[in-house]
């Protein structure tokens, strides 16, 4: 199972772009990287996930290397809303690819 | 638009007694999933579940058990609790694999 390696934690100033790095250097070329958010104590949310290419969505950019192992969410314009806890997650193979398996994840804190 | 629907929003449990965390969505989605989170760590997952009558163990599933006898609902249940599952407890749907997951606002549960 592709394992995912966060900083536990970073700071980013408001209105900067908040650049948060993943490391999944086992992932396989089947396995898709997910992003979600965890804001104070409420139930998890998701941002965005991709398989190789880059995404982008209204809430965040995704960029993947070119050899997959390792990813970057990118908040462009960070506000003191972002705070939160943000987990990268890597699906797993065949029957495994049914869990979903948090790590620790990175607490981002963005200061006035 | 209810979502992920988790009854009771906070529950105090005496060592030994039982209750059932109640979850219950309205997407239609197959995949549920049941999470404990610990002060200041991540989501583990405790059980999950493909479709009705399908469950399967996740990462922690010692002293729970779960049903999914409808599409919708998805109880956990601890029949003889412990301080050690003081914790949050979230619930999550999803469609299939490899797509978003949509959580529930938590059960908070301490077990004195």
């Amino acid at each position: 199972d592709a394992k995912t390696t966060q900083p536990p934690s970073m700071d980013c100033a408001e209105g900067r772009a908040a650049n948060l790095p993943c490391n999944h250097s086992t992932i396989s070329g089947n396995e898709y990287v997910y992003w979600y958010r965890q804001i104070h104590s409420q139930g998890p949310q998701y941002i965005i996930h991709g398989l190789k290419n880059n995404e982008t969505n209204e809430m965040a950019s995704l960029i993947i290397t070119e050899d997959r192992k390792s990813s970057t969410l990118i908040l462009p314009h960070a506000t003191l809303r972002d705070t939160a806890v943000y987990y990268c997650i890597v699906t797993q193979r065949g029957q495994g690819a049914q869990k979903l398996v948090f790590g620790q994840g990175t607490r981002l804190t963005i200061n006035p | 638009n209810a979502g992920v629907t988790q009854t009771p929003k906070f529950r105090i449990l005496k060592i030994g007694q039982s209750m059932t965390l109640q979850c219950t969505q309205d997407m239609n989605h197959n995949y549920m999933y049941w999470y404990r989170q610990d002060p200041g760590m991540g989501l583990k997952l405790i059980y999950y579940s493909v479709g009705a009558g399908i469950t399967d163990k996740g990462e922690v599933p010692n002293g729970y058990n779960v049903s999914r006898s409808t599409t919708e609902d998805f109880p956990l249940r601890l029949e003889l609790a412990a301080p050690s599952q003081t914790s949050v407890y979230f619930c999550a749907a999803r469609p299939t694999m490899n797509t978003e997951a949509f959580f529930g606002q938590g059960t908070r549960l301490t077990v004195v």
